[in-house]
């Protein structure tokens, strides 16, 4: 079944400990992102990639580390997590172009106390 | 960056017909226009995608007045599981963030 999956699906860690959020897809697709939502802001975008060993900024990717070696796998990365990373994220792939359908995964609900 | 507009709101009885306007003054010539749908606490869903007049599929259509500046999804006879948050996005697909705005929440009612 071609799909995004993400681990964990929710986390509940203190801040300054470090995590990855991992992601993967089995759709061969060449384009990956990362996203966060909070209530009233709706979807904004942490990080993405075009290919292996390139990545980009989004929207807000201030406190957040990517790497793509892999084409499959995109793990969005948090140092040092605080507070204000608490949020729900979602990782997503598409085939080919940034603006064309997008598959989403489950997402991650992160909790930082 | 073409900013999109959209209601944030909208209701409407089972069986209905929803239209939901996207304002996208700004377009460039080669952006397109995407939809999407999201359910509580799950990843948004793609829709529907076009670039000029009208593009129908098994969900939905959308309608591109000949200006570009602005796009209608219209969910034909609407049923409570279409209770959803509904995003305009429009881009070129090139090295650019996609911005997806904070969504259409639309309601139906039984």
């Amino acid at each position: 079944e071609a799909q995004v999956t993400q681990n964990p699906r929710y986390l509940i860690t203190v801040t300054g400990k470090k995590l990855t959020v991992t992601c993967s897809q089995n759709m061969n697709h060449e384009y990956m992102s990362w996203y966060r939502q909070d209530p009233g802001l709706g979807l904004r975008q942490i990080y993405y990639s075009m290919n292996v060993e390139v990545t980009d900024k989004g929207d807000v990717p201030e406190g957040y580390k990517v790497s793509r070696k892999e084409k499959r796998n995109f793990p969005l990365i948090l140092e040092s997590p605080s507070p204000n990373q608490t949020s729900l994220y979602f990782c997503a792939s598409s085939p080919g172009l940034l603006s064309y359908e997008q598959y989403f995964g489950p997402g991650t609900r992160l909790t930082v106390t | 960056l073409a900013k999109t507009t959209q209601p944030i709101s909208m209701d409407s009885y089972e069986g209905q017909e929803v239209n939901i306007t996207c304002s996208h003054n700004n377009i460039a010539t080669n952006d397109y226009i995407t939809w999407y749908q999201q359910f509580p606490s799950q990843g948004p869903r793609f829709i529907i995608q076009g670039y000029k007049t009208k593009v129908t599929n098994e969900v939905a259509s959308l309608f591109i007045p000949a200006d570009r500046k602005s796009s209608t999804l219209s969910l034909p006879r609407v049923s409570l599981s279409d209770t959803a948050v509904y995003y305009c996005l429009v881009g070129d697909g090139g090295n650019t963030p996609l911005v997806f705005g904070k969504g259409t929440r639309l309601s139906v009612i039984a």
